[in-house]
């Protein structure tokens, strides 16, 4: 069964640098997300992505944060400027149309020193 | 924007018994409510999920009901197993975003 993938499952930075979080959703799917989990809380959408521009992105989502789908099957999601306060566990997830099911990537844990 | 309450934040139950949370949304464009159990460090999967046009939807032992007009929506959980052990969350958005409840931890007792 495909499933979303990403890489690196775990990332460790200094605040204030930059890192970009890498998913490759499922071929077929149209619809791209980054959600975000502090440890402990509830998942949070962060943006969502389709026909190559954001659809709509949360309060969270300022000018530290940016998305790209580079080529075909990787959608990125980078931040410039790491703080503390970044650190969680980042979800990408993708889905085939609207409406549909979302299917989560296993997650990238983001630890910010 | 949408702000979706869930409760219980813990639950536990006894094998073999019913499980129920609810949750409550406030905006009313809102038209999927999907629900995901997350096990421990794990990522969030789907169990049922329910639109706007369906009052109530059930697989095996899990079933969802929605109220439009009241704006909440409850999963029910029969015949619990100890795998039905995790956290689950509700959500509620459309298209383009769901915004998640605050997770129910539930634990069933063998």
């Amino acid at each position: 069964e495909p499933e979303v993938t990403q890489t690196p499952s775990h990332q460790v930075t200094q605040m204030g640098q930059e890192v970009i979080l890498r998913c490759v959703p499922i071929s077929n799917h149209l619809y791209f997300y980054w959600y975000r989990q502090i440890l402990g809380q509830k998942v949070e959408f962060l943006v969502s992505f389709y026909n190559n521009e954001i659809s709509e992105k949360s309060e969270i989502f300022d000018d530290q944060f940016s998305v790209e789908r580079p080529d075909g099957s990787n959608f990125t999601l980078k931040i410039r400027s790491t703080k503390l306060e970044d650190s969680a566990m980042y979800f990408c997830a993708s889905s085939e149309a609207g409406y549909n099911e979302q299917f989560f990537g296993p997650g990238t844990r983001l630890t910010v020193l | 924007g949408e702000n979706v309450e869930q409760h219980p934040s813990t639950l536990s139950v006894q094998e073999g018994d019913s499980a129920v949370i609810k949750c409550t949304y406030s905006d009313s464009a809102s038209n999927y409510f999907p629900w995901y159990k997350q096990e421990l460090g794990k990522r969030p999967q789907l169990i049922i999920d329910i639109r706007s046009n369906v009052g109530e939807k059930k697989d095996q032992r899990i079933a969802v009901t929605l109220n439009k007009t009241a704006k909440h929506f409850s999963l029910h959980i029969t015949e619990t197993q100890p795998e039905d052990s995790a956290v689950y969350f509700c959500a509620a958005g459309d298209d383009y975003k769901l915004s998640f409840g605050a997770g129910t931890t539930v634990t069933v007792r063998a």
